[in-house]
């Protein structure tokens, strides 16, 4: 029932870049609603990891960065490390109804 | 840094009702837009409502209107979220949140979640 699409999976070695896209439609991303992208390690609870399309909280490494395009958003993390492996998601909000938030079908990120 | 803490697994039976804690601490409840969202492996994570400054009102998604309660009690610092109703559709973990200051950017701050498994 995820509103967003996102790749099942995507792979890399230590070192390399990765991006996952996350696309939306003219209900929510599109109408102008920003793009937000969450970590999640199996057994935890989501963490923000981008939020506003490129806004990194604190604590946050500057390996991680985010970008907003027409309909779609997209994470990239530079320099993959073992650490990063888990689940993403991006999320944003629909337009039918006020404070609705939209998820993405998630990405699992294998550090190989 | 706000920090919450929900309560324990739940296991209802199909037609009951189910009600969840979320104590927030490092932050006065009334200052913070609570919100209820859930995950499961069927449906992934769904938004279930949440207090909406802008319309200040609690709102709820579609497809648990008429069926959420969501509260705050501001002396104990504990929200809670009700779903009544239950069905095997339900089995899933339950988090609160908190809503990001300007409310559109996202959810910064997360309890550990709260397993509810609704089995006859």
């Amino acid at each position: 029932q995820s509103v967003l699409t996102q790749p099942p999976s995507v792979s890399g070695a230590p070192g390399q870049r990765v991006t996952i896209s996350c696309t939306g439609t003219s209900s929510n991303i599109g109408a102008g609603y920003d793009v937000q992208w969450y970590l999640q390690v199996p057994g935890t609870a989501p963490r923000l990891l981008i939020y506003s399309n490129d806004i990194r909280p604190s604590g946050v490494p500057d390996r991680f960065s985010g970008s907003k395009s027409d309909s779609s958003g997209s994470l990239s993390i530079a320099g993959l490390q073992a650490e990063d492996e888990g689940d993403y998601y991006c999320q944003s909000y629909d337009t039918r109804l006020s404070g609705w938030g939209v998820f993405g079908t998630g990405t699992k990120v294998t550090v190989l | 840094q706000v920090q919450l803490l929900q309560s324990g697994t739940e296991v209802k039976k199909p037609g009951a009702s189910v009600r969840i804690s979320c104590r927030v601490s490092g932050h006065r409840l009334g200052d913070v837009s609570m919100q209820w969202l859930r995950q499961s492996p069927e449906k992934g994570l769904e938004w279930v409502g949440g207090f909406n400054p802008e319309e200040a009102a609690r709102i709820s998604a579609p497809n648990f209107q008429g069926r959420v309660t969501m509260t705050d009690d501001t002396d104990t610092n504990i929200a809670y979220m009700e779903l009544s109703g239950l069905t095997s559709d339900d089995t899933a973990v339950y988090y609160c949140a908190t809503g990001s200051v300007d409310f559109w950017s996202g959810y910064p701050s997360w309890g550990q979640g709260t397993l509810v498994v609704v089995s006859s």
